[in-house]
C-alpha cells in the first residue's frame, strides 16, 4: 500500500533562517506531488505542484520554492523565512490520469519567531 | 479560475441531529467533486467523491453528497451525526482533465454528546 511521509512534524525557526521540509511517497511511482499551506479558516492553499522530476509549477508567488530531485521526493524550501511563513504545511500525492484523489501526509507545523 | 464556497464555517450540533454542509463551485465545464475530512490529530482524508453517474454519492461513515449540476452544488449530508464526526470538512473541485484541485475554506463541525 502507499504511504506518504513528511518531516519534521514540528519546526520552530527564527526569522531569516533557511527552511527545508521533506515529503516522500512509498508504494507508487510517477505520482503528481503537491505542497499546500493550511491556515485556520482559510482552507488549503496550493503552493506548488509537480508532475515529474525537476518539473515544478508555482501557484502563488512568495518566499518559498520547491524541488523534486527524485520521483517520490518533494522538498519545500526557503532561503530566508518570514513571520508570515508560519503555518501548517501539507504534502499530497495523486495518481496520474486517475481519479485525482489527493492523498495527504501528516503535515508539518512551522512556527517562525 | 474556479472557486469553491463553503457557506458554513462553524457548525455545532448535538448527537443524532441531521447535518448538511453546503458547497458551491464556479466552473462551467465538467468537474470532479470531493469531500475531505480531517479528524482531530489525523491526516486529511477522502470522505467521498463524484466523477460521473449517479449524482447521489455515498461515502464512509454514513455520509452522502448530492451533485446538482444546475445549482453548481455538492452538499454533504448525514441524517444522524455522532460525536466522532467532530472534524473539519473540506469541499474540493477539480476540472475534468485537470489535476489541480481548488479547496473550499473548510467547515469546522463540533458534535456535542
Amino acid at each position: 500500500s502507499q504511504t506518504i511521509h513528511q518531516w519534521p512534524a514540528t519546526l520552530v525557526q527564527p526569522v531569516g533562517s533557511p527552511l527545508s521540509l521533506e515529503c516522500t511517497v512509498e508504494g507508487t511511482s510517477n505520482p503528481n506531488l503537491y505542497w499546500y499551506r493550511q491556515a485556520a479558516g482559510r482552507g488549503l492553499q496550493l503552493l506548488f505542484y509537480s508532475v515529474g522530476i525537476g518539473q515544478i509549477s508555482s501557484e502563488v508567488p512568495q518566499n518559498l520554492s520547491a524541488s523534486r530531485p527524485q520521483d517520490r521526493q518533494f522538498i519545500l524550501s526557503s532561503k530566508k523565512l518570514l513571520l508570515s511563513d508560519s503555518g501548517f504545511y501539507l504534502c499530497a500525492w495523486s495518481v496520474k490520469g486517475g481519479s485525482e484523489t489527493q492523498y495527504f501526509g501528516p503535515g508539518t507545523r512551522l512556527l517562525v519567531l | 479560475a474556479q472557486s469553491v464556497s463553503q457557506h458554513n464555517h462553524h457548525v455545532i450540533l448535538s448527537e443524532a441531529a441531521s447535518l448538511e454542509l453546503g458547497c458551491n463551485y464556479s466552473y462551467g465545464g465538467t468537474v470532479n467533486l470531493f469531500w475531505y475530512v480531517q479528524y482531530p490529530g489525523q491526516h486529511l482524508q477522502l470522505l467521498l467523491k463524484y466523477f460521473s453517474g449517479d449524482p447521489l454519492v455515498k461515502g464512509i461513515k454514513g455520509f452522502e453528497a448530492e451533485f446538482i449540476k444546475s445549482k453548481f452544488s455538492f452538499n454533504l449530508r448525514k441524517p444522524s451525526v455522532q460525536w466522532s464526526d467532530t472534524a473539519e470538512y473540506f469541499c474540493a473541485v477539480t476540472p475534468g482533465g485537470s489535476y489541480i484541485p481548488t479547496f473550499g475554506r473548510g467547515t469546522s463541525l463540533i458534535v456535542h454528546p
